[in-house]
């Protein structure tokens, strides 16, 4: 079974700094993709990241992007340039051939002023 | 376009009872999934509907169970609520079928509060 990682259950940010949060998987397909998805306090979740696992390309969004180490089944979101909005918890996710998403248990990420 | 609405957004309920939750997906939208997400177990995969059919389920018992009719909207119910089901219930909804790999747009969440 599929299993999602999150080593870091908090992390705090100085404001215009960069972060790295941390996400591994375990999986046996080849073919797959990643997400990573920010829920605010207001507890509305959307979409930050998409990965597809046959791209080699690392996905960016404007200020955040994604470490893809498909041989290491690590997939990392760095956020450059904090703000105080980026403030939430953020979900690594793992969609496969089982057709749903198995999400990791979330980082909450504070930002200093 | 409007996003995912879900109703209500609170509900209180008693241990025995049970309770219709409410998710209407965006427009156009085919694919309803279901997710449970508490403190202790994190967001766990219910169901998932597509064209009124579920297509896929999560490892959750029979109590919890879906429905989805001709225009896309979605229900879950829960029966003989117990106090491990007080959770945020979130739907999520997506263009296509296999939604793990498309875009998920998730509703604000119902907050179940079973006492």
């Amino acid at each position: 079974a599929q299993t999602v990682t999150q080593s870091q259950p908090e992390m705090s940010v100085q404001e215009a700094e960069t972060v790295t949060l941390s996400c591994t998987y375990d999986t046996s397909e080849s073919d797959y993709y990643l997400f990573w998805y920010k829920q605010p306090p207001s507890r509305q979740m959307i979409l930050v990241i998409r990965q597809e696992a046959y791209k080699q390309q690392n996905a960016t969004e404007n200020r955040f992007s994604v470490n893809f180490q498909k041989a290491a089944k690590s997939f990392s979101l760095k956020i450059s340039d904090s703000q105080l909005g980026d403030a939430a918890m953020y979900f690594c996710a793992f969609g496969g051939s089982q057709g749903n998403l198995i999400f990791g248990k979330g980082t909450k990420l504070s930002v200093k002023p | 376009k409007a996003g995912v609405t879900q109703t209500p957004r609170y509900l209180i309920k008693t241990r025995g009872q049970q309770v219709t939750l409410s998710c209407s997906p965006i427009s156009g939208h085919r694919s309803v999934s279901w997710y449970q997400q508490t403190p202790g177990q994190g967001l766990q995969f219910l169901f998932e509907y597509f064209s009124e059919t579920q297509r896929n389920k999560g490892n959750f018992p029979g109590r919890f169970s879906g429905r989805q009719f001709s225009n896309s909207r979605s229900e879950m119910n829960v029966s003989t609520l117990e106090l491990g089901d007080s959770a945020l219930y979130l739907c999520a909804s997506s263009l296509a079928l296999l939604a793990a790999q498309e875009t998920q747009y998730f509703g604000p969440g119902t907050r179940l509060l079973v006492l």
